[in-house]
């Protein structure tokens, strides 16, 4: 079955460089129409698509944070990287990854990975 | 992008149903068929309830079904049950092949 786990700092100070890791187990990224993005969720709030990464490497980040968003991945070790640059304390959020076939939806999502941005 | 439109909360008593709206645009919901709903309870990740605007996943309840119709999506629930209480979140294919989410509504039944 399709699994996917998130891990990364659980504190970074405002300014510092965010790098999470997703790794997963169940599907190949290099099997044609999988995909692997990257969803957040501040404290209380709505969740918030960051970023999508394909099989054919074609990568796809959210319009209003796109300068700050980098994603790859690493097929033969079953990963996916997101780094997020400029972190401020309104990144606060938990952060989950989540496998997409053929675009048509999230079908399966990570347990999330608590970030906190604070001095 | 802005955020898909959901009612702040929606509520219900037990086996009655409700039908939570999530209006986009013609760039996103209503140009689309990969719209997509999530339940979300507490402290949890969001499940797949809905994708492609009206199919269920397997293991799903049939008592939840998606429409839509124009620029607005629809997710509703018949028979409400107690454990259904939760967020739920729309989720839609843009035309800039990105994924935009709704504001997320809040379910309580009664």
């Amino acid at each position: 079955q399709i699994t996917l786990k998130e891990s990364g700092p659980t504190l970074v100070k405002p300014t510092q460089t965010l790098t999470l890791t997703c790794t997963f187990s169940g599907f190949s990224l290099s099997t044609s129409g999988v995909g692997v993005g990257w969803i957040r969720q501040p404290p209380g709030k709505a969740l918030e698509w960051l970023a999508l990464i394909y099989w054919t490497d074609d990568k796809r980040f959210s319009p209003s944070l796109k300068s700050r968003l980098t994603i790859t991945k690493d097929t033969s070790k079953n990963q996916v990287v997101l780094t997020m640059t400029n972190m401020d304390p309104v990144d606060t959020a938990t952060y989950f990854c989540a496998h997409i076939f053929n675009s048509d939806a999230f079908d399966m999502w990570g347990q999330g990975t608590r970030v906190t941005v604070s001095s | 992008q802005s955020a898909l439109t959901q009612p702040a909360s929606v509520s219900g008593s037990p086996g009655q149903s409700i039908t939570i709206p999530c209006t986009g645009t013609r760039s996103d919901v209503g140009g689309y068929t990969y719209v997509s709903w999530y339940q979300q309870h507490p402290g949890k990740a969001p499940k797949l309830m809905i994708y492609e605007v009206s199919n269920r996943p397997s293991g799903v309840s049939n008592r939840f079904s998606g429409s839509k119709s124009g620029n607005t999506a629809s997710l509703t629930i018949s028979g409400l049950q107690a454990e259904d209480e939760a967020d739920y979140y729309c989720a839609s294919y843009t035309t800039s092949s990105t994924w935009v989410f709704g504001g997320g509504t809040k379910l309580t039944v009664l």
